[in-house]
């Protein structure tokens, strides 16, 4: 089976640009997650899908970040303008229904805004 | 105070000591994972468990749902298990929930040749 896909693995920008990052999850998983890995604190939830459906986005920074899932299946995250506190690890992973039966992870794209 | 408290924060071991992780939580949960992140890399996942104890090769994980706490151990450990511990969490859908993961902050682990 084929695991969570990133990309890109690293991306480095300047602040105030925009920036793009694509996940394909596992064939079949229904959810999908983006989580924001600050270096040396665990991940932070920033958008859950169910399908193509947004269930859980409450800490997304909706002034900047917006993210999509139009088919149900491969997703995008995107940031414009970045700040320098951007700076991450942006980890998407996929489960079969809302975390049931586990979790898999991509991984990752780290980004660094200067 | 976190939901998900891991400890310790950082270990250093030497090649071949017996490593203990706990973590301990305060929030219900149907099931407790343990990770492993290596530098620059993505997550992967080791164990995810609700009750009792599970193995895989050298590493073992226990959980006490009465305690809430959980323990991941490593035998005979080696330089290639050199990685950040994550426990997490699961807080599973209904009640208005959405069924999401709460993270603790990682452990991270050198092991020393």
């Amino acid at each position: 089976e084929a695991g969570v896909a990133q990309s890109p693995r690293y991306k480095i920008i300047e602040k105030r640009q925009s920036v793009a990052f694509w996940c394909n999850p596992i064939s079949g998983h229904a959810t999908l997650y983006w989580y924001q890995q600050i270096l040396g604190q665990g991940p932070k939830l920033l958008i859950q899908f169910q399908n193509n459906g947004v269930v859980d986005d409450s800490q997304l920074p909706k002034d900047r970040f917006s993210a999509e899932r139009l088919k149900g299946v491969d997703s995008t995250l995107k940031i414009q303008p970045a700040k320098l506190e951007d700076s991450a690890m942006y980890l998407c992973a996929s489960s079969h229904d809302r975390g049931r039966g586990g979790y898999t992870f991509g991984s990752g794209t780290r980004l660094t805004v200067v | 105070k976190n939901e998900v408290e891991q400890s310790p924060q950082n270990l250093t071991a030497q090649e071949g000591e017996f490593i203990t992780i706990n973590c301990s939580y305060s929030v219900g949960i149907s099931a407790l994972h343990w990770l492993q992140q290596h530098p620059g890399g993505g997550i992967v996942s080791l164990f995810m468990l609700s009750s009792g104890k599970k193995k895989h090769g050298r590493l073992i994980a226990t959980i006490n749902i009465q305690e809430k706490h959980s323990s991941l151990h490593i035998t005979a450990s080696h330089p290639r298990d050199s990685a950040v511990y994550i426990c997490a969490v699961f807080d599973p859908p209904g009640s208005g929930n959405t069924g999401k993961l709460i993270f603790g902050q990682g452990t991270t682990l050198q092991v020393k040749p």
